[in-house]
């Protein structure tokens, strides 16, 4: 099992630009997230999907948008990048006990 | 506004001694508390978790303790490695909304040889 799995691990972008951050997990778990990492900061929920074809809000939605394309994938996109959203962000999912399992992360940089 | 608070916010310690990391936190009621491990370039990995009416849990070298009652949990760890430099966040769940974590800000540990 590879777990949870993120594409890219490195991007930089333009103020303005647009791109998708991809994510899987082959553990058929229901529940979904993305968050962001900010140095001296914990990690803040972006969005959730707890089932297919569901998403919700988390704490800092604003410049994102999520598609749970299947019960697999869950994919984070940023239609005009922002410097701000230059951040480290996680996908994860959730198994039992609210354990939640993360991917490796993917490291952006908004210039 | 529940809140998870971390201390020290970085710690140094030689290989081999032990070392204590201190979680406080808001969220009540709590469904569960975990501790999580970040190695540098990775994800966060689950090393303890505690529900309310527990008050400690060991995972090999790693042992948590919670008092609910204070509000604190504390993470040792015994005889440290090399390999156990990393960020360790305490991560809480609050009762009724699993989508809702709050994660600490993290203690970052450097063990030296």
């Amino acid at each position: 099992n590879a777990g949870v799995t993120q594409t890219p691990k490195f991007q930089v972008l333009k103020t303005g630009q647009s791109m998708t951050l991809q994510c899987a997990q082959d553990m058929n778990h229901n529940s979904m997230y993305w968050y962001r990492q900010d140095p001296g900061m914990g990690l803040r929920l972006i969005y959730y999907s707890a089932s297919e074809g569901t998403t919700d809000k988390g704490e800092v939605p604003n410049g994102y948008n999520v598609s749970r394309l299947n019960k697999r994938e869950f994919s984070l996109r940023l239609e005009s990048a922002a410097p701000s959203q230059t951040s480290v962000y996680f996908c994860a999912s959730r198994g039992g006990r609210h354990e939640q399992y993360f991917g490796p992360g993917t490291r952006l940089t908004v210039t | 506004k529940n809140q998870v608070e971390q201390s020290p916010q970085s710690l140094i310690i030689l290989e081999g001694k032990n070392c204590t990391l201190q979680c406080n936190y808001t969220v009540s009621p709590f469904s569960n508390l975990r501790w999580y491990k970040q190695d540098t370039g990775r994800g966060p990995v689950s090393l303890t978790i505690m529900t309310f009416s527990e008050n400690t849990k060991s995972n090999g070298r790693y042992t948590a303790t919670l008092d609910a009652d204070t509000k604190q949990s504390s993470l040792h760890i015994t005889a440290s490695q090399l390999s156990d430099s990393a960020s360790y966040i305490c991560v809480v769940t609050p009762s009724g909304s699993a989508r809702q974590l709050t994660f600490g800000s993290g203690t970052q540990l450097t063990v030296l040889p």
